[in-house]
């Protein structure tokens, strides 16, 4: 069973405007880390966000933050007045298994979503 | 921030040979390196875990005498392809997790390595 669903294979914002990308994970963990990583066409995984389950405020950096809703599983990308630069792919990723599952401590990764940025 | 660099960059080989990717943390110490493939359009797909001093942890699939992982300095880890055929051309990509600092270890990525196979 797929563990990081991101439902949306495209998206397309318009300059300067703000975009949301979906990211639903599923884990039996109380403990465990979700993170967001920007590919662009030349292939580097850039990190953009790290969100820590058990912290209580959405994490924020630069125009980056992670609307967090443990409840429902979620973790949402929000990208604050979108760039030419911001085209690229998008992935949610989720590290579980830390402490007593040492062999499943590993950062697996969603499908991804493509973000272009319309002049 | 934490670089970690892959060698090469891109290699183009003939169908039966090996092929050995390096990867390296160049400023920080990492006891555990992941290895990932990834196909063009598509996610990340994890194959195998790196420990330094120890067997390497395989993902399911993923054939470990074909893959061969050599993690030996908390620097330098290695995937050697074996014998390899078209069907392992992709894109290899290594990370980096560092051995201190914060406690949920943000993993470090490699630029990457183009793998084609004639």
């Amino acid at each position: 069973a797929q563990k990081i669903t991101q439902t949306q294979p495209g998206m397309f914002v318009q300059e300067k405007e703000a975009v949301t990308l979906d990211c639903t994970y599923d884990t039996s963990d109380q403990s465990y880390g979700l993170f967001w990583y920007k590919q662009p066409s030349s292939g580097e995984m850039i990190f953009l966000i790290y969100q820590g389950s058990y912290d209580e405020q959405n994490a924020t950096e630069g125009r980056y933050s992670l609307n967090f809703q443990k409840a429902r599983k979620s973790a949402n990308l929000v990208i604050s007045a979108s760039q030419l630069g911001d085209s690229a792919m998008y992935f949610c990723a989720m590290r579980e298994g830390v402490g007593v599952k040492t062999s499943y401590d590993k950062v697996i990764f969603g499908p991804g979503t493509s973000l272009s940025v319309i002049p | 921030g934490a670089v970690v660099s892959q060698h090469p960059s891109r290699v183009i080989c003939k169908s039966g040979t090996s092929v050995k990717i390096e990867c390296r943390s160049l400023d920080f110490q990492a006891t555990t390196m992941f290895w990932y493939r990834q196909f063009p359009k598509q996610s990340l797909m994890l194959m195998a875990t790196s420990n330094e001093g120890s067997k390497a942890t395989y993902e399911q699939g993923v054939e470990k005498d074909k893959f061969l992982i050599n993690h030996a300095s908390l620097t330098l880890s290695t995937l050697t392809v074996t014998s390899a055929h078209p069907e392992d051309s992709s894109f290899y990509i290594c990370s980096a997790r560092p051995t201190s600092g914060r406690a949920w270890g943000t993993q470090y990525f490699g630029p990457g390595t183009r793998l084609t196979v004639l």
